[in-house]
């Protein structure tokens, strides 16, 4: 079966320190990558996406990026984080079926101060 | 515009009972799909059940089933028998293709749902 995992579960970072956010796919072979940002009581934003090694569609300008250095390796990164970062961060994978359901992992939640 | 609307901010609903959490949606696209997944406190997004736009019956998955209503354009979910374990954020998501070609969910703002005992 497949499993998604993220690490780490919770960061506190100062604001202007870089990020590095981890997604890792498991039991499944060339998935569709996802990373959203949901904030406080919101739904979710769609921040990037990726087809292949080395694919990122960015949906949101913003201070963040991703990149796929492997087939089921996912990475969120920024160089200095702005207070307007933190969020709970959600990954996702979907297969390359008709339905395109995304299954998430459990999140990692981020507080810039 | 292609939009997921969800008008309940919060429900409630009594332990063993039915209710039911609303999502209209605006597509132009013959071809959809809809969603719903289950959001509970710890923040996992755990889905729930899907429903294509060609689909001609509504989508059961145990106790969570789908009122697909083209016409109307609504997709709502009905929990049966309610459990506290229920007690969760609930969005409703619509599959859309862009014009890359690229597949992606459009989100609604979700229902906070709480069971009581």
């Amino acid at each position: 079966s497949q499993t998604i995992h993220q690490w780490p579960a919770t960061l506190v970072q100062p604001v202007g320190s870089p990020l590095s956010l981890e997604c890792t796919v498991e039991g499944t072979s060339n998935p569709n990558l996802y990373w959203y940002r949901q904030a406080a009581g919101r739904g979710l934003q769609l921040l990037f996406y990726s087809v292949g090694i080395g694919q990122i569609s960015s949906e949101v300008p913003q201070n963040l990026s991703a990149s796929r250095p492997q087939d089921r390796q996912f990475i969120l990164s920024s160089k200095k984080l702005l207070l307007s970062d933190s969020g709970f961060y959600l990954c996702a994978w979907s297969g390359r079926v008709s339905t395109d359901t995304q299954y998430f992992g459990p999140g990692t939640r981020l507080t810039v101060l | 515009a292609q939009k997921i609307t969800q008008t309940q901010p919060g429900m409630f609903v009594q332990e063993k009972e039915a209710v039911t959490l609303d999502c209209t949606y605006d597509t132009s696209d013959p071809s959809y799909g809809l969603f719903w997944y289950k959001q509970p406190s710890s923040g996992e997004m755990i889905f729930l059940i899907y429903q294509g736009s060609y689909d001609q019956q509504n989508a059961t998955e145990g106790r969570y089933s789908l009122n697909f209503q083209k016409a109307r354009k609504s997709a709502n979910l009905v929990i049966s028998a309610s459990q506290l374990g229920d007690s969760a954020m609930y969005f409703c998501a619509m599959r859309v293709i862009n014009a890359g070609n690229n597949r992606k969910l459009i989100w609604g703002l979700g229902t906070s749902l709480a069971v009581n005992p």
